[in-house]
């Protein structure tokens, strides 16, 4: 999507750490979310962060949040095989829709 | 058991022709919402509806006509089917339409011939 921006690929070592990023627009953001998919799926809610919070960490994973530069990363602990799938950054506009990034497609290689 | 399905998961028809996807939550939520997918897996909403009522419909051509029976199904019927309409077509759904997080069903993907 034009106001969320992520790189589009992205190669990691098995156990180690992937970090993917994304740029966002809008400031009034209230919700910022990543979403997973794998091949021939649907999209999977990983984790979401609340935009008056700086950092969320759920097991492995860890969201980082800059409200001033809109900048949010998702960081994976311990990058399994089971990691590569598409990763997507949403934004939401007007508190009642979606706008999403292109996708990050991470691969993890032995 | 799954929370938001979709039928068909694969719909391959000739263009010209009318065709409908369905959508079913058992979440209890409120709102739910169409995403098309492109060849890039660029996402972009379509329609979404709050407890049986539009409330988006993002400039999309009037031969999509979404129908909501009750807030539990959202399906899509799609007129005069184009080479452009192959996508995969999401559903999902939300508790409300107030910033909750939307929980996705796993598409129907649209091959126009």
């Amino acid at each position: 999507g034009e106001d969320v921006e992520q790189s589009l690929f992205l190669s990691v070592r098995e156990g180690d750490s992937s970090v993917i990023n994304c740029t966002y627009t809008d400031s009034s953001s209230t919700y910022l979310y990543w979403y997973k998919q794998e091949p021939g799926a649907g999209l999977q809610l990983l984790t979401y962060i609340f935009s008056n919070m700086d950092m969320k960490q759920d097991q492995r994973l860890t969201v980082l949040l800059n409200k001033k530069d809109k900048h949010l990363s998702l960081r994976i602990a311990d990058t399994q095989t089971g990691d590569s799938a598409i990763y997507f950054c949403a934004e939401s506009i007007n508190d009642y829709k979606l706008s999403f990034g292109a996708g990050t497609t991470v691969t993890v290689r032995a | 058991d799954t929370a938001v399905s979709q039928t068909p998961k694969y719909l391959v028809t000739q263009m010209g022709n009318d065709k409908s996807i369905k959508c079913e939550q058992n979440l209890g939520h409120d709102t739910m919402y169409w995403y098309k997918q492109d060849s890039k897996k660029f996402l972009k909403i379509m329609f979404s509806y709050n407890n049986k009522e539009l409330i988006i419909n993002e400039t999309v051509p009037n031969r999509f006509s979404p129908k909501s029976p009750d807030k539990a199904h959202l399906n899509l019927h799609i007129n005069s089917l184009e080479l452009g309409d192959s996508a995969v077509y999401f559903c999902a759904s939300s508790p409300n339409y107030s910033n909750q997080p939307q929980h996705f069903g796993d598409g129907t993907r649209l091959s126009i011939l």
